[in-house]
Protein backbone atom coordinates (compact mmCIF):
# COMPACT_ATOMS: atom_id res chain seq x y z
CA UNK A 1 0.00 0.00 0.00
CA UNK A 2 1.20 3.25 -1.12
CA UNK A 3 2.71 6.05 1.28
CA UNK A 4 1.33 9.16 2.45
CA UNK A 5 2.44 11.16 -0.52
CA UNK A 6 2.82 15.31 -0.48
CA UNK A 7 3.45 17.51 -3.33
CA UNK A 8 5.77 19.69 -3.71
CA UNK A 9 8.93 18.62 -2.35
CA UNK A 10 10.53 21.64 -2.38
CA UNK A 11 9.13 25.08 -2.98
CA UNK A 12 10.66 28.63 -2.85
CA UNK A 13 8.56 31.76 -2.71
CA UNK A 14 8.87 35.54 -2.08
CA UNK A 15 6.64 37.64 0.80
CA UNK A 16 3.33 38.56 -0.01
CA UNK A 17 3.23 35.43 -2.75
CA UNK A 18 0.96 32.56 -1.82
CA UNK A 19 1.33 28.92 -2.12
CA UNK A 20 -0.47 25.76 -2.11
CA UNK A 21 0.58 22.36 -1.25
CA UNK A 22 -0.57 19.25 -1.58
CA UNK A 23 -1.42 15.34 0.55
CA UNK A 24 -2.23 11.90 -0.92
CA UNK A 25 -3.10 9.99 2.34
CA UNK A 26 -3.17 6.52 2.30
CA UNK A 27 -5.91 4.52 0.45
CA UNK A 28 -9.24 4.00 3.06
CA UNK A 29 -7.95 6.87 4.98
CA UNK A 30 -10.43 9.55 5.81
CA UNK A 31 -8.62 11.70 8.17
CA UNK A 32 -5.66 13.93 7.20
CA UNK A 33 -3.29 16.54 9.81
CA UNK A 34 -1.31 19.33 8.68
CA UNK A 35 1.90 20.07 11.23
CA UNK A 36 4.08 23.41 10.43
CA UNK A 37 8.24 21.93 11.32
CA UNK A 38 10.35 24.75 12.59
CA UNK A 39 13.55 24.21 14.42
CA UNK A 40 12.43 26.89 17.14
CA UNK A 41 8.93 25.42 17.38
CA UNK A 42 8.84 22.16 16.97
CA UNK A 43 5.88 20.37 15.11
CA UNK A 44 2.67 22.37 15.54
CA UNK A 45 -0.57 21.44 14.65
CA UNK A 46 -2.62 23.32 11.55
CA UNK A 47 -5.82 21.47 11.29
CA UNK A 48 -7.32 18.10 10.63
CA UNK A 49 -10.11 17.27 8.13
CA UNK A 50 -12.28 14.42 7.50
CA UNK A 51 -14.89 13.47 5.37
CA UNK A 52 -14.41 17.19 3.48
CA UNK A 53 -14.64 18.99 7.24
CA UNK A 54 -12.59 20.29 9.06
CA UNK A 55 -12.54 18.68 12.63
CA UNK A 56 -10.01 20.87 14.19
CA UNK A 57 -7.70 23.89 14.12
CA UNK A 58 -4.28 24.97 15.32
CA UNK A 59 -3.88 28.52 17.02
CA UNK A 60 -2.80 29.83 12.98
CA UNK A 61 -3.72 33.16 11.27
CA UNK A 62 -6.80 32.73 8.87
CA UNK A 63 -3.78 33.02 5.96
CA UNK A 64 -3.81 29.14 6.70
CA UNK A 65 -6.62 27.37 5.12
CA UNK A 66 -6.96 23.92 3.99
CA UNK A 67 -9.58 22.09 2.54
CA UNK A 68 -10.34 18.24 1.50
CA UNK A 69 -11.68 16.68 -1.30
CA UNK A 70 -14.14 13.67 -1.43
CA UNK A 71 -10.93 11.20 -2.75
CA UNK A 72 -9.46 12.30 0.86
CA UNK A 73 -6.98 14.30 -0.95
CA UNK A 74 -6.16 17.62 0.92
CA UNK A 75 -4.66 20.85 0.16
CA UNK A 76 -3.50 23.77 2.46
CA UNK A 77 -2.70 27.55 1.68
CA UNK A 78 -0.87 29.72 2.72
CA UNK A 79 -2.06 33.54 1.51
CA UNK A 80 0.35 36.51 2.10
CA UNK A 81 3.56 34.66 2.71
CA UNK A 82 5.79 35.82 5.09
CA UNK A 83 9.26 35.17 6.53
CA UNK A 84 8.56 33.21 9.09
CA UNK A 85 6.19 30.51 7.31
CA UNK A 86 9.27 29.00 5.82
CA UNK A 87 9.32 25.66 7.50
CA UNK A 88 8.84 21.93 6.72
CA UNK A 89 5.21 21.08 6.02
CA UNK A 90 4.12 17.38 7.15
CA UNK A 91 0.79 16.06 6.53
CA UNK A 92 -0.21 12.87 8.53
CA UNK A 93 -3.28 10.58 7.07
CA UNK A 94 -5.07 8.14 9.59
CA UNK A 95 -8.47 6.18 9.19
CA UNK A 96 -9.96 8.90 11.28
CA UNK A 97 -12.14 6.98 13.14
CA UNK A 98 -13.15 8.16 16.74
CA UNK A 99 -14.22 5.17 18.59
CA UNK A 100 -10.73 3.54 18.94
CA UNK A 101 -7.11 5.39 18.47
CA UNK A 102 -6.15 5.23 14.85
CA UNK A 103 -2.42 5.67 13.83
CA UNK A 104 -0.98 8.95 12.04
CA UNK A 105 1.24 8.40 9.31
CA UNK A 106 3.48 11.20 7.72
CA UNK A 107 4.16 11.84 4.59
CA UNK A 108 7.55 13.40 3.85
CA UNK A 109 7.05 16.78 4.14
CA UNK A 110 7.19 20.23 2.12
CA UNK A 111 10.11 22.20 2.34
CA UNK A 112 8.64 25.82 1.96
CA UNK A 113 11.20 28.68 1.62
CA UNK A 114 9.76 32.11 1.67
CA UNK A 115 12.07 34.75 0.38
CA UNK B 1 -3.80 24.19 27.62
CA UNK B 2 -2.18 20.90 26.49
CA UNK B 3 1.68 21.53 26.09
CA UNK B 4 4.29 18.74 25.94
CA UNK B 5 8.20 19.41 26.83
CA UNK B 6 11.17 17.81 26.00
CA UNK B 7 13.73 19.58 28.36
CA UNK B 8 16.79 17.67 26.70
CA UNK B 9 17.91 19.40 23.19
CA UNK B 10 20.70 17.46 22.44
CA UNK B 11 21.61 13.90 23.75
CA UNK B 12 24.25 11.28 22.38
CA UNK B 13 24.97 7.48 23.30
CA UNK B 14 27.90 5.22 22.51
CA UNK B 15 26.79 2.23 20.12
CA UNK B 16 25.20 -0.84 22.40
CA UNK B 17 24.59 1.30 25.24
CA UNK B 18 21.23 2.59 27.21
CA UNK B 19 19.65 6.36 26.91
CA UNK B 20 16.82 7.64 28.11
CA UNK B 21 14.73 10.31 26.80
CA UNK B 22 12.79 12.40 29.34
CA UNK B 23 8.92 13.85 28.09
CA UNK B 24 6.46 15.81 30.88
CA UNK B 25 2.83 17.06 29.56
CA UNK B 26 0.13 19.09 31.10
CA UNK B 27 -3.37 17.99 30.09
CA UNK B 28 -6.25 18.23 32.26
CA UNK B 29 -7.78 15.11 30.13
CA UNK B 30 -8.15 12.12 31.90
CA UNK B 31 -8.54 9.74 29.29
CA UNK B 32 -5.13 10.49 26.02
CA UNK B 33 -2.54 8.42 24.41
CA UNK B 34 1.20 9.25 24.35
CA UNK B 35 3.85 8.74 21.37
CA UNK B 36 7.20 8.86 20.58
CA UNK B 37 7.91 9.43 16.94
CA UNK B 38 11.42 9.03 15.71
CA UNK B 39 12.50 11.22 12.78
CA UNK B 40 15.64 10.40 10.65
CA UNK B 41 17.41 12.57 8.76
CA UNK B 42 15.57 11.61 5.50
CA UNK B 43 12.48 13.32 7.50
CA UNK B 44 9.72 10.68 7.17
CA UNK B 45 8.40 10.69 10.92
CA UNK B 46 8.02 7.23 12.23
CA UNK B 47 5.84 5.84 15.38
CA UNK B 48 8.59 4.26 17.77
CA UNK B 49 6.17 3.45 20.82
CA UNK B 50 2.62 4.41 21.67
CA UNK B 51 0.44 4.27 25.42
CA UNK B 52 -2.45 4.70 26.61
CA UNK B 53 -3.25 6.52 30.02
CA UNK B 54 -5.69 4.00 30.98
CA UNK B 55 -2.86 1.10 31.22
CA UNK B 56 -0.91 1.21 33.90
CA UNK B 57 1.68 -1.19 31.96
CA UNK B 58 4.38 0.70 30.37
CA UNK B 59 4.89 -0.34 26.71
CA UNK B 60 7.62 -2.37 25.21
CA UNK B 61 8.37 -2.44 21.72
CA UNK B 62 11.69 -4.35 20.98
CA UNK B 63 14.66 -2.56 22.40
CA UNK B 64 12.23 0.48 23.02
CA UNK B 65 10.44 0.68 26.34
CA UNK B 66 8.83 4.05 27.97
CA UNK B 67 8.85 4.48 32.04
CA UNK B 68 4.96 6.37 32.24
CA UNK B 69 4.20 8.39 35.35
CA UNK B 70 0.68 9.21 35.11
CA UNK B 71 0.67 11.04 38.26
CA UNK B 72 3.71 12.84 37.42
CA UNK B 73 2.79 13.31 33.74
CA UNK B 74 5.82 11.87 32.27
CA UNK B 75 6.50 9.84 29.94
CA UNK B 76 10.31 8.74 29.16
CA UNK B 77 11.45 6.69 26.32
CA UNK B 78 14.63 4.24 27.04
CA UNK B 79 16.25 3.12 24.14
CA UNK B 80 18.54 -0.77 24.82
CA UNK B 81 21.55 -1.47 22.69
CA UNK B 82 21.46 1.51 20.74
CA UNK B 83 22.41 1.40 16.99
CA UNK B 84 23.47 3.55 14.45
CA UNK B 85 20.37 3.37 12.93
CA UNK B 86 18.75 4.80 16.37
CA UNK B 87 20.11 8.05 15.10
CA UNK B 88 17.39 10.81 14.67
CA UNK B 89 15.24 13.41 15.95
CA UNK B 90 12.71 11.82 18.65
CA UNK B 91 9.70 13.15 19.29
CA UNK B 92 7.37 13.28 22.04
CA UNK B 93 3.98 13.56 21.43
CA UNK B 94 -0.05 13.59 23.00
CA UNK B 95 -3.00 13.21 21.89
CA UNK B 96 -6.98 13.59 24.04
CA UNK B 97 -9.19 11.10 22.88
CA UNK B 98 -9.45 9.87 19.37
CA UNK B 99 -13.40 11.19 20.11
CA UNK B 100 -12.01 14.81 19.41
CA UNK B 101 -10.40 13.90 16.43
CA UNK B 102 -6.94 13.67 15.54
CA UNK B 103 -4.52 16.84 17.00
CA UNK B 104 -1.82 15.88 18.26
CA UNK B 105 0.34 17.98 20.80
CA UNK B 106 4.34 16.96 20.12
CA UNK B 107 7.36 18.68 22.15
CA UNK B 108 10.45 20.56 20.58
CA UNK B 109 12.39 17.04 20.12
CA UNK B 110 15.41 15.82 21.29
CA UNK B 111 18.54 15.00 19.12
CA UNK B 112 19.89 11.80 19.58
CA UNK B 113 23.28 10.79 17.99
CA UNK B 114 24.88 7.25 18.20
CA UNK B 115 28.42 7.26 17.94
CA UNK B 116 30.20 4.00 17.06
Amino acid sequence: KAGVTQTPRYLIKTRGQQVTLSCSPISGHRSVSWYQQTPGQGLQFLFEYFSETQRNKGNFPGRFSGRQFSNSRSEMNVSTLELGDSALYLCASSLGLAVNYNEQFFGPGTRLTVL
Amino acid sequence: AQTVTQSQPEMSVQEAETVTLSCTYDTSENNYYLFWYKQPPSRQMILVIRQEAYKQQNATENRFSVNFQKAAKSFSLKISDSQLGDTAMYFCAFTPSPNTGNQFYFGTGTSLTVIP
